[in-house]
C-alpha cells in the first residue's frame, strides 16, 4: 500500500526566512495530495492541495511542488510569521482507494 | 453554517470499557471519515462511509466498528479498549466518497483510557 514519508521532523527558521518539507510517497497511482497544518490541541486545516496534473501551485506565501517521476512533493513558505509556527502534515490519496495516507508531521517554529 | 461536530470532546475510560464517539457532518456532506491520531504522529485511516455504506477499512482491529445514519452522521464504536487506544479521534467529512476534495476535519473526541 502508499507509505508517505516526511522530512524534517522538526524545522526551525527565522521569522522572515522561508521554510520548506518535503514528502516522497510511494505508490505512483497516487494522484491528490494535500498539506494540512494543525495547530496545538486544533484540528487539521487544509492550506493548499495538489492534484498530479499540475507541476506547481501557489496560494500567496504557501506554494507546493510535485514531481511525479520521483515521486516527492514540497510545502514551501516564504516570509514565514509566528503564526506559521505549527505542525505541517503531509498526505496522498489515489481515486480508487478512499483513504488518505499522512507523513508523520513536521513541527515548524518560527523564530523571532 | 456549522462545521463538523463532535462528542463529546473528552473523555476517560479504562481498560476493557466501552465507548462510542459522535460526528455530525457538514450540511449537504454525504461521507464521513474516521481517523485516530496518537500523540506526535499524523492521523491513521479507521473508517469512510458513504451514503451509509461502508467504503473503506484501515488497518484497525475488530474492535473498531462504525455506522452511519440516515441523517449522514455516524458513530465510531470501540470495544475492549486498551491503553493504546488512548488518541485522539477526528472525524471528518466530505462532499462525496472517493472523490479528491478535501476533507473538513472535526475538533476530534480525546480519548484517554487508564
Amino acid at each position: 500500500g502508499e507509505n508517505v514519508e516526511q522530512h524534517p521532523s522538526t524545522l526551525s527558521v527565522q521569522e522572515g526566512d522561508s521554510a520548506v518539507i518535503k514528502c516522497t510517497y510511494s505508490d505512483s497511482a497516487s494522484n491528490y495530495f494535500p498539506w494540512y497544518k494543525q495547530e496545538l490541541g486544533k484540528r487539521p486545516q487544509l492550506i493548499i492541495d495538489i492534484r498530479s496534473n499540475v507541476g506547481e501551485k501557489k496560494d500567496q506565501r504557501i506554494a507546493v511542488t510535485l514531481n511525479k517521476t520521483a515521486k516527492h512533493f514540497s510545502l514551501h513558505i516564504t516570509e514565514t510569521q509566528p503564526e506559521d509556527s505549527a505542525v505541517y502534515f503531509c498526505a496522498a490519496k489515489m481515486d480508487s482507494n478512499y483513504q488518505l495516507i499522512w507523513g508523520a508531521g513536521t513541527k515548524l517554529i518560527i523564530k523571532p | 453554517d456549522a462545521g463538523v461536530t463532535q462528542s463529546p470532546t473528552h473523555l476517560i475510560k479504562t481498560r476493557g470499557q466501552q465507548v462510542t464517539l459522535r460526528c455530525s457532518p457538514i450540511s449537504g456532506h454525504k461521507s464521513v471519515s474516521w481517523y485516530q491520531q496518537v500523540l506526535g504522529q499524523g492521523p491513521q485511516f479507521i473508517f469512510q462511509y458513504y451514503e451509509k455504506e461502508e467504503r473503506g477499512r484501515g488497518n484497525f482491529p475488530d474492535r473498531f466498528s462504525a455506522r452511519q445514519f440516515p441523517n449522514y452522521s455516524s458513530e465510531l464504536n470501540v470495544n475492549a479498549l486498551l491503553l493504546g487506544d488512548s488518541a485522539l479521534y477526528l472525524c471528518a467529512s466530505s462532499l462525496r466518497g472517493s472523490d479528491t476534495g478535501e476533507l473538513f476535519f472535526g475538533e476530534g473526541s480525546r480519548l484517554t483510557v487508564l
